[in-house]
């Protein structure tokens, strides 16, 4: 099993850009969520799902979309890049509930210019 | 405000040098505090879930525990392959989104 997965793993864009960060999972987990990494600054929770159809935002919303059309898939959109917005993005699953652990995949390093 | 703080940032071990890592937490609602592995380049590796005051959780030179106020990772006998970044993160009562993690503590441990 591959667990979760992210793709691209590295990105460049500009300021301005916009482009849709993949996670896919086929751990058949109803709960997914999109954090990033900053330095000296514990993961933050920018929009999260509990089931197919069902998104909310996080913490640090601002500046993305997301969408749960299937189980698997929860990708991640960034609607204009900023500077602000580089960082070291992680998508996590959990079989739900706020007392489960959660299952990260590896990242997207993510610089905008 | 919750808040989750881990100490040292950063901790340097000789080989077989046992030491403890802190996470210490000021939350409400309490559901679990969860320690994560992360590798460079990685994403986050549960390790260990605890629930309530007095747990204990052991696996392999790591021995995780809880009080009402901070978790302790003990490191017993380290190798080098422990070496990595060990994360903290409280669940919090209120639904799967009330999570909160820690900067972290950066553990090297020299052959």
């Amino acid at each position: 099993n591959a667990g979760v997965t992210q793709t691209p793993k590295f990105q460049v864009l500009k300021t301005g850009q916009s482009m849709t960060l993949q996670c896919a999972q086929d751990m058949n987990h109803e709960y997914m969520s999109w954090y990033r990494q900053d330095p000296g600054m514990g993961l933050r929770l920018i929009h999260y799902s509990v089931g197919a159809g069902i998104t909310d935002q996080g913490e640090v919303p601002n500046g993305y979309n997301v969408s749960r059309s299937t189980t698997e898939d929860f990708p991640l959109r960034l609607l204009s890049a900023a500077p602000s917005q580089t960082s070291v993005y992680f998508c996590a699953t959990s079989t739900g509930g706020s007392n489960q652990p959660q299952h990260f995949g590896d990242g997207t390093r993510l610089s905008i210019l | 405000e919750d808040q989750v703080t881990q100490s040292p940032e950063a901790l340097r071990l000789q080989e077989g040098e046992s030491s403890s890592l802190n996470c210490s937490y000021t939350v409400s609602g309490l559901r679990g505090l969860f320690w994560y592995r992360q590798d460079p380049g990685k994403g986050p590796e549960f390790l260990f879930t605890l629930y309530s005051a007095g747990e204990e959780k052991e696996k392999e030179r790591l021995k995780a525990t809880l009080t009402k106020k901070e978790s302790f990772l003990h490191i017993t006998a380290p190798k080098p392959e422990d070496s990595a970044t060990y994360l903290c993160a409280v669940h919090l009562s209120g639904g799967y989104q009330k999570v909160t993690f820690g900067t972290g503590t950066k553990l090297q441990v020299i052959p």
